[in-house]
């Protein structure tokens, strides 16, 4: 079974809107961490945020946020003010394990969002 | 500060002979990881590393696949004979323990 699901394939948004990227994960650990990375054109992965199981608030990094539904168990991805670079492939990736763990990742498939002008 | 840096970032060769990736994490992270990336297949662990020792190297598709972490800041991924099916983005991350950072990755072309 896929332990993390991205239903999107591709995604379009208008610059300045905010965009949702969806992201479901399956797990039986009470402890885990999902994280979000962005792949540009270029290749290089880039980490955008994570949220902590535990964690109670859901995370913010500057436009990124994670909308964290534990019982849904679902970590969406929200940008807001959406800029043309952002157009990119978001990956929603998943460490089960203890917290302080380095173990390792299980990624989606990814999601590819393009922003128009 | 550097971040992850692999070497070659583009690499074409031809099957049967022998590639070597190479990856210089970030200093003090402990934790070091192998990935690859296709199309077909998406991005995979091959093999990670704490404090330079193998843990987990079940995701290594095969003998020709063999890691090495001889010291905290260089670590090699070959593959011996390469094959046009080894064609892939492979990528070096690390990590201090929570979340990994990844080099640029290397292209790599089996002709």
């Amino acid at each position: 079974a896929q332990k993390i699901t991205q239903t999107q394939p591709g995604m379009f948004v208008q610059e300045k809107e905010a965009v949702t990227l969806d992201c479901t994960y399956d797990t039986s650990d009470q402890s885990y961490g999902l994280f979000w990375y962005k792949q540009p054109s270029s290749g290089e992965m880039i980490f955008l945020i994570y949220q902590g199981s535990y964690d109670e608030q859901n995370a913010t990094e500057g436009r990124y946020s994670l909308n964290f539904q534990k019982a849904r168990k679902s970590a969406n991805l929200v940008i807001s003010a959406s800029q043309l670079g952002d157009s990119a492939m978001y990956f929603c990736a998943m460490r089960e394990g203890q917290r302080t763990s380095g173990s390792r990742l299980t990624f989606g498939e990814g999601t590819q969002l393009t922003v128009n002008p | 500060d550097a971040g992850v840096i692999q070497s070659p970032r583009h690499e074409v060769t031809e099957m049967g002979q022998e590639v070597t990736l190479r990856c210089k994490p970030i200093s003090g992270h402990d934790y070091l990881f192998w990935y690859r990336q296709t199309m077909m297949r998406g991005l995979e662990l091959l093999i990670y590393f704490n404090n330079n020792v193998p843990i987990d190297d079940s995701g290594m598709p095969e003998d020709r696949f063999s890691a090495k972490m001889p010291n905290a800041s260089f670590s090699t991924l070959k593959i011996q004979p390469s094959e046009p099916r080894d064609s892939a983005v492979y990528f070096c991350a690390s990590s201090p323990g929570r979340t990994q950072y990844f080099g640029p990755g290397t292209r790599l072309l089996v002709l």
